[in-house]
């Protein structure tokens, strides 16, 4: 059973860089799957930030692309993101999820990390 | 860029009462479409995917319907465990959720 966790810094200084990790166990991140990072401000909804395919291959969400990259290491099993240039607005708990490919050829989260709770503050 | 619209923003409901729950795409997304359910300081779970399959281990109280714009989750009778906010999903966007809370 694939689970993930997510690691990196809980606080992060304005003009910084945010920087987390996804770690995949249970599970090869070389699987036919895509990997997504999505955070939720407090008190909001779910934002979709980017994902990744094992490949290298990225889709960034276009309001934060200038700012965000995601790669991945094969030989850790994990995936990484990064946010630069972070303000207070980028507070938020931040999930990394398994983007499963559906029988219609479609892809869903059916497996998300616990969360993170990153604050942007100095 | 797709738009989801959830509607009501709140839906308060007795245990074993249905909830019907819509969600309004701004232009066609076939069946492609997710529901998900969050729990206060927990992921979100995926409930539904291609608009009317219920993922592992949902249980059959959960249906989902529509294609094309217009999607409705359906929780048949709530539980006790069902109270939480409720997202649909195409691909890359979510819509901005549905609370469902206790009357």
């Amino acid at each position: 059973q694939v689970q993930l966790q997510e690691s990196g810094p809980g606080l992060v200084k304005p003009s910084g860089t945010l920087s987390l990790t996804c770690a995949v166990s249970g599970g090869s991140i070389s699987s036919s799957n895509w990997w997504s990072w999505v955070r939720q401000p407090p008190g909001k909804g779910l934002e979709w930030i980017g994902e990744i395919y094992h490949s290298g291959s990225t889709n960034y969400n276009p309001s934060l692309k200038s700012r965000v990259t995601i790669s991945v290491d094969k030989s850790k099993n994990q995936f990484s993101l990064k946010l630069s240039s972070v303000t207070a607005a980028d507070t938020a708990v931040y999930y990394c999820a398994r983007d499963l490919e559906s029988e219609s050829y479609y892809y869903y989260m059916d497996v998300w990390g616990k969360g993170t709770t990153v604050t942007v503050s100095s | 860029e797709i738009v989801l619209t959830q509607s009501p923003a709140t839906l308060s409901l007795s245990p074993g009462e249905r909830a019907t729950l819509s969600c309004r795409a701004s232009q066609s997304v076939s069946s492609y479409l997710a529901w998900y359910q969050q729990k206060p300081g927990q992921a979100p779970r995926l409930l539904i995917y291609d608009a009317s399959n219920r993922a592992t281990g949902i249980p059959a109280r959960f249906s989902g319907s529509g294609s094309g714009t217009d999607f409705t989750l359906t929780i048949s009778s709530l539980e006790p465990e069902d109270f939480a906010v409720y997202y649909c999903q195409q691909r890359r966007t979510f819509g901005q959720g549905t609370k469902v809370e206790i009357k």
